[in-house]
């Protein structure tokens, strides 16, 4: 089985600074990485996801993420924030192959501030 | 191409009763997952169907059940509510089924109170 710890729950920072919310995993097979924001009252959008091949990944709205395979980790960053990313971002595996259950982090609360 | 959507969009039960939800998948979409949102539990897998057929199914009770119909639209079904099923219910859909690669495009949700 796999599990996702996603180690802050809340993370303020003021606006134009830049932010790194952390992601870990854990899983005895190969897996796929994604990250999803959700905004209040809304369902999930992807942000940015990690099949294979380059461990630097980009998405959407600015944000990055890089899968370190030997730490376990897809680390999600962006350079500088807007008020407008404020919402709780996932970070979700699933197993490689025929599985199609995401499994979530249990979120964190990014908090832009002015 | 319009995204996922879910029906209705909120819903007040009583304990007891019971609930249909329904979720219409993107166009050209097979397969149709359900997810629970609550504070304390977090997003959890409900059950994935595709081609009409329960190929997944997470760790809940029997009370949860879903149909997937020849349209690729599916409901899901919640019976003797209970206060502990308050929650957003997800639906996502993506154009196959069996392959983790495929994005999971999520509706806005439906918001369960059960008083």
């Amino acid at each position: 089985a796999q599990s996702v710890t996603q180690l802050d729950s809340q993370v303020p920072v003021f606006e134009e600074a830049p932010v790194e919310l952390r992601c870990n995993y854990s899983s005895s097979v190969s897996v796929y990485l994604f990250w999803y924001v959700q905004y209040p009252n809304q369902g999930l959008q992807l942000l940015l996801k990690y099949l294979s091949g380059s461990t630097l990944v980009k998405g959407i709205n600015g944000f990055e993420a890089e899968f370190n395979k030997s730490q376990t980790s897809f680390h999600l960053r962006k350079p500088s924030v807007h008020i407008s990313d404020t919402a709780e971002y996932f970070c979700a595996v699933i197993r490689s192959g025929s599985a199609r259950q995401l499994t979530f982090g249990s979120g964190t609360q990014l908090t832009v501030l002015p | 191409k319009a995204g996922v959507t879910q029906t209705p969009r909120y819903l007040i039960k009583t304990r007891g009763q019971q609930v249909t939800l329904s979720c219409s998948p993107i166009s050209g979409h097979r397969s149709v997952s359900w997810y629970q949102q609550t504070p304390g539990q977090g997003l959890q897998f409900l059950f994935e169907y595709f081609s009409e057929t329960q190929r997944n199914k997470g760790n809940f009770p029997g009370r949860f059940s879903g149909r997937q119909f020849s349209n690729s639209r599916s409901e899901m079904n919640v019976s003797t509510l209970e206060l502990g099923d308050s929650a957003l219910y997800l639906c996502a859909s993506s154009q196959t089924s069996g392959l983790g690669r495929d994005t999971q495009y999520f509706g806005p949700g439906t918001r369960l109170t059960v008083l």
